[in-house]
């Protein structure tokens, strides 16, 4: 059975960084690429990018491009999401979720979410 | 970016009715013969679930109740014989340029 469980709440200040993860499990690691998508307060889903686990290739949204970073550990099958320079406006309910196959933008299953909020 | 745009906002639908939800995008989603465009539903406090893909194409173990029809740059999702646990908000998605974009989202009620 295909699981994607993120890591826990976090609450940081304007300016520093958070680092998200998304386990997952059930499936061949590899064979899947991983997004991410946000769901701010009252606003639309609003993607961040995408991972090839495989090669580690990664593709941004030109919104984020300057501040986002993601990353996968193949040995724990594993993806990170990390978002710097962070603004009160990032805060959000950060999701993976995984596409049909390694280059597909189909988001067959979402991780829970993971809630970020940004406050001094 | 592709601007996609849902309406109705929301709509209260009676049980066992149907209920529409348009979808429309700022540009054309087709090519090579597919409409690269998705629909999810979210209950309330949970994921969004993939229902429909390539415009009109169910997802595993979703109801024929759904179902998703249009092509280039509107869209439709229709849910037959309305149940109660079809409350959600509905989200299409465009898939065909990047950055990925969403539609605001349309809730959905019992009336």
């Amino acid at each position: 059975q295909v699981h994607s469980v993120q890591s826990g709440a976090e609450m940081k200040p304007p300016g520093a960084s958070v680092k998200v993860s998304c386990k997952t499990s059930g499936y061949i690691f590899f064979n899947y690429g991983i997004h991410w998508v946000r769901q701010a307060p009252g606003q639309r889903l609003e993607w961040l990018g995408w991972i090839n686990t495989d090669t580690g290739t990664t593709q941004y949204s030109q919104k984020f491009q300057d501040r986002v970073i993601l990353t996968r550990d193949t040995s724990a099958s594993t993806v990170y999401m990390e978002l710097n320079s962070l603004r009160f406006e990032d805060t959000a309910l950060y999701y993976c979720a995984r596409g049909q196959n390694l280059g597909s933008w189909i988001f067959d299953f979402w991780g829970q979410g993971t809630p970020v909020t940004v406050s001094s | 970016d592709f601007v996609m745009t849902q309406s109705p906002h929301s709509l209260a639908v009676s049980l066992g009715e149907r209920a529409t939800i348009n979808c429309k995008s700022s540009q054309s989603v087709l090519s090579n013969s597919r409409n690269y465009l998705a629909w999810f539903q979210q209950k309330p406090g949970q994921s969004p679930k993939l229902l429909i893909y390539w415009a009109s194409t169910r997802n595993s173990g979703v109801p024929d109740r759904f179902s998703g029809s249009g092509s280039g740059t509107e869209f439709t999702l229709t849910i037959n014989n309305l149940q109660a646990e079809d409350v959600a908000i509905y989200h299409c998605q465009q898939y065909h340029t990047g950055p990925i974009t969403f539609g605001q989202g349309t809730r959905l009620e019992i009336k």
